[in-house]
């Protein structure tokens, strides 16, 4: 089956400037989730989807930060305004339950804010 | 507030060697534990998953415990290949299927 996919691979972008992530989840997948991965850290869950509706978000900055699924299927990820801080890889991730069966990632888009 | 370590950070071997990493996390109301890799520049793949009624899994050479009681989980290696370099994460599983990290232990296996 074909895996989670995810774009760009990477993007250079300076401060202040917007950028948006897209990605692809598992066909069937009904869970959907946005992590940051900054560098020699864990992934930490930004959001999450359950078909399109949200479950979680309570660690998503919501100053600048938004997310959204459009008919329960693909998603993307929108920071307005990047900050330095923002410099991470962005992993979507999607399981087929709530209970973490079957998670699969994505290889990631890796932010750089200069 | 659920807070998931990984000890060591970093571990080098010679190949052949079996190796245990250790994982313990501070809220024993977890749901699953998971044990990923991730190689550089790659996503995360799932090694073992752990129902919180399981003590152990096994796949091949992995072989991962989990104790709530006590909030530890390991994840044991046996005869250890250059191929198994890589970080290894330790995810604490909530009711909501959010997954809860440390910062990994980064393994190189030396030939």
């Amino acid at each position: 089956e074909a895996g989670v996919a995810q774009s760009p691979r990477y993007k250079i972008i300076e401060k202040r400037q917007s950028v948006a992530f897209w990605c692809n989840p598992i066909s069937g997948h009904a869970t959907l989730y946005w992590y940051q991965q900054i560098l020699g850290q864990g992934p930490k869950l930004l959001i999450q989807f359950q078909n399109n509706g949200v479950v979680d978000d309570s660690q998503l900055p919501k100053d600048r930060f938004s997310a959204e699924r459009l008919k329960g299927v693909d998603s993307t990820l929108k920071i307005q305004p990047a900050k330095l801080e923002d410099s991470a890889v962005y992993l979507c991730a999607s399981s087929f339950g709530r209970a973490g069966y079957g998670y699969t990632f994505g290889s990631g888009t890796r932010l750089t804010v200069v | 507030k659920q807070e998931v370590t990984q000890i060591p950070a970093a571990l080098s071997v010679p190949e052949g060697e079996n190796l245990v990493l250790n994982c313990s996390f501070t809220d024993s109301a977890i749901y699953n534990l998971q044990w990923f890799r991730q190689d550089p520049g790659k996503g995360l793949t799932s090694l073992l998953l752990i129902q919180s009624s399981q003590r152990e899994q096994t796949s091949g050479r992995l072989n991962a415990s989990l104790d709530k009681s006590s909030g530890r989980s390991t994840l044991y290696i046996a005869a250890s290949q250059p191929g198994d370099s890589a970080t290894y994460l330790c995810a604490c599983v909530g009711s909501q299927g959010n997954l809860i990290f440390g910062k990994g232990t980064k393994l190189s296996v030396k030939p």
